[in-house]
């Protein structure tokens, strides 16, 4: 069993729409999670960390974190082309960063 | 600053061939990482070192080592070649707070894409 899953995608939205990318881990006791951006060719780009349940929000990013579900995610209102990459989910797990495989965003205009 | 760098930035290897990929950060972390991510697949820790002189083994570390003389550098080596090395490594670091407490807050270097043929 993979210990951070996610959709793989692509998901594709229309420009404008909220993107929702979902991940499940494996860990009962992760504490730290991060959402990183991938561009195509480009290296990780952290974008958001969350640590307590609910929802954090940054400018038109939002995760959201349910512990007890095991699952982490990650809204992005306002889609633009420019969002269009890889998000790699990440969880701390036995003090290792370990991701997830990561779900493509494709935007559409 | 400028972050963490790595060269090079492509690389070709014949099978057995061996070679060092530089990695050196500037923002003074003492944690840094090696990852290597294979095409459509998420990153795999390699190894990683929470200050100079220490080094531990990550998920992935058959066929690599690495050392760490000093906080800036981390090189990582690839001793004997195999096709099976063939993916791109990134180099990360990270920052401890105050007393000791690890962030877990990762920045990459722009990685370098490897070729064993």
């Amino acid at each position: 069993q993979k210990e951070v899953e996610q959709n793989s995608g692509p998901l594709s939205v229309p420009e404008g729409a909220i993107a929702s990318l979902n991940c499940t881990y494996s860990d009962r006791g992760s504490q730290s999670f991060f959402w990183y951006r991938q561009y195509s060719g480009k290296s990780p780009e952290l974008i958001m960390s969350i640590y307590s349940n609910g929802d954090k929000e940054d400018g038109r990013f939002t995760a959201q974190l349910n512990k007890a579900s095991q699952y982490v995610s990650l809204l992005i209102r306002d889609s633009q082309p420019s969002d269009s990459a890889t998000y790699l989910c990440a969880v701390v797990a036995g003090n290792m960063l370990t991701f997830g495989g990561g779900t493509r965003l494709m935007v559409k205009p | 600053n400028a972050g963490v760098t790595q060269t090079p930035k492509f690389r070709i290897l014949k099978i057995g061939q061996s070679m060092t990929l530089q990695c050196t950060q500037d923002m003074n972390h003492n944690y840094m990482y090696w990852y290597r991510q294979d095409p459509g697949m998420g990153l795999k820790l390699i190894y990683y070192s929470v200050g100079a002189g220490i080094t531990d083994k990550g998920e992935v570390p058959n066929g690599y080592n690495v050392s760490r003389s000093t906080t800036e550098d981390f090189p990582l080596r690839l001793e004997l070649a195999a096709p099976s090395q063939t993916s791109v490594y990134f180099c990360a670091s990270s920052f401890d707070l105050a007393g000791g407490l690890l962030t877990y807050e990762q920045y990459f270097g722009p990685g370098t894409r490897l070729t064993v043929t």
